[in-house]
């Protein structure tokens, strides 16, 4: 079957670096998502990996290894409006989608 | 705007009882999926549609139906609601965009069914 997994919940300190890591195992790759999602909101789009290597995009960053079937999400310079659940999801077999169940992020001063 | 509207925001009913929850989105996009949310499982798929009168399953169908008759509208019928679909709901479409392929997701629906 298919399967995301990522840590339930992390901590991290207001101006710190935190990596959020997920692994899948799915039949068929076609691209990784990672969602950002506040309370009771919608998830809203951080990055789309297709290809292995680093994307940076400000201060969130997002790294897949196809054959491992890792990525990480990478959030610097950590702002108290970070804490929030943050959703991996994988693409496979051309129109299907899988999410993770979410990391929940608390950002503390 | 560019937007996926949903509605209503927040609904409940009583077991039986048909309801539909409604979706259109204003982006022309081809692919639109609906997606319940219950704590410790995350994003769960019902249904999806890769273009008009095209509707196909996602993880969590059954109780569900959809239709697909024009591209804008995507709405989840639930014919006879149980409680167990008590649950966050969340519709989106999709397309490629400079990002690559991104979801744009309503602004979700609390349904309560007693």
């Amino acid at each position: 079957g298919q399967n995301i997994d990522q840590p339930t919940e992390m901590t991290a300190t207001e101006g710190a670096i935190v990596q959020i890591n997920c692994t899948y195992q799915t039949s068929g790759f076609n691209g990784l998502f990672w969602y950002q999602q506040h309370a009771g909101e919608a998830p809203t789009f951080l990055s789309y990996n297709v290809l292995d290597g680093l994307e940076e995009k400000g201060r969130f960053s997002s790294f897949l290894s196809r054959s491992k079937g890792y990525s990480y999400l990478l959030l610097k310079e950590l702002q108290m409006k970070d804490s929030a659940s943050y959703l991996c999801a994988v693409y496979y077999n051309t129109d299907k989608l899988i999410f993770g169940t979410g990391t929940r992020l608390q950002v503390f001063p | 705007e560019a937007q996926v509207t949903q509605n209503p925001r927040y609904l409940i009913t009583v077991t039986g009882k048909k309801l539909t929850v409604t979706c259109s989105q204003n982006m022309n996009h081809e692919y639109m999926s609906w997606y319940r949310q219950d704590p410790g499982l995350g994003l769960r798929q019902i249904y999806y549609s890769m273009n008009v009168e095209v509707t196909d399953k996602g993880d969590v169908p059954e109780g569900y139906k959809v239709s697909r008759k024009e591209k804008r509208n995507f709405p989840l019928i639930l014919e006879s609601p149980s409680p167990n679909q008590t649950s966050l709901y969340f519709c989106a479409s999709s397309a490629w965009t400079a990002d690559g392929e991104k979801l744009f997701f309503g602004s979700g629906t609390q349904l309560s069914v007693l």
